[in-house]
């Protein structure tokens, strides 16, 4: 069953920590992205990476960071430079170099809070 | 920077009223995508329209690209409930390659 796994669903973080969330896919995408989402504010990209080795900041990318050794996952750690982590973090990816290129399939999504 | 803006934030519906969300782009886009987010969920892709004017339909759902491809609509006919939930437009520009989401607009449809 192809699609993108986000973990955990809920997270706690406490001052000072750093927390990381997980996104993996199956889907055989080149592309893949982290979005924050606040209430009213819609999604706003964090960082992206559109092959392994390599990411790009995206528009509020201060207190976060990721890495992409693998094609299959895209982690995020949310670090204790961000001062208000508390947000809905989806997760996406996108196949490259067609026509469909930049349609994004979600995750579930991750909901962190902080203690 | 890119924006892309979306009206109404919010929109309360009886059940079997039309309902349209408007988005409009600060520039010229490539294409532009249409996103559903029901309660709780996460976003899922209705539509991409890429040429100008373009218009489709999926359903009781018409979507159109405006014909300086800087705006957009989505129409529902005759709402029903399942339609409830947060619809997203997303814009890609020439050049860039990542989208511009809209904040959405919140549709409620009371039976």
């Amino acid at each position: 069953d192809g699609g993108i796994t986000q973990s955990p669903k809920y997270l706690f973080r406490k001052e000072g920590q750093n927390v990381t969330l997980s996104c993996e896919q199956n889907l055989n995408h080149d592309a893949m992205y982290w979005y924050r989402q606040d209430p009213g504010q819609g999604l706003r990209l964090i960082y992206y990476s559109q092959i392994v080795n390599d990411f790009q900041k995206g528009d509020i990318a201060e207190g976060y960071s990721v890495s992409r050794e693998k094609k299959e996952s895209f982690p995020l750690t949310v670090t204790s430079a961000q001062k208000n982590p508390t947000a809905f973090y989806l997760c996406a990816s996108s196949i490259q170099g067609t026509r469909d290129k930049n349609i994004q399939y979600f995750g579930a999504g991750t909901r962190l809070s902080v203690l | 920077g890119q924006q892309v803006m979306q009206i109404p934030q919010y929109q309360h519906v009886q059940e079997g009223e039309d309902f349209t969300t408007y988005c409009n782009s600060s520039t010229t886009l490539s294409n532009i995508q249409w996103y559903k987010q029901r309660p709780g969920g996460h976003p899922v892709f209705l539509i991409q329209l890429v040429k100008s004017g373009e218009v489709k339909k999926q359903k009781r759902l018409t979507f159109q690209f405006g014909e300086a491809k800087k705006n957009s609509s989505l129409h529902i006919t005759a709402t029903q409930t399942t339609d409830v939930g947060t619809y997203f437009c997303a814009g890609l520009n020439s050049g860039y390659s990542t989208l511009t989401f809209g904040k959405g607009t919140m549709l409620l449809v009371s039976p």
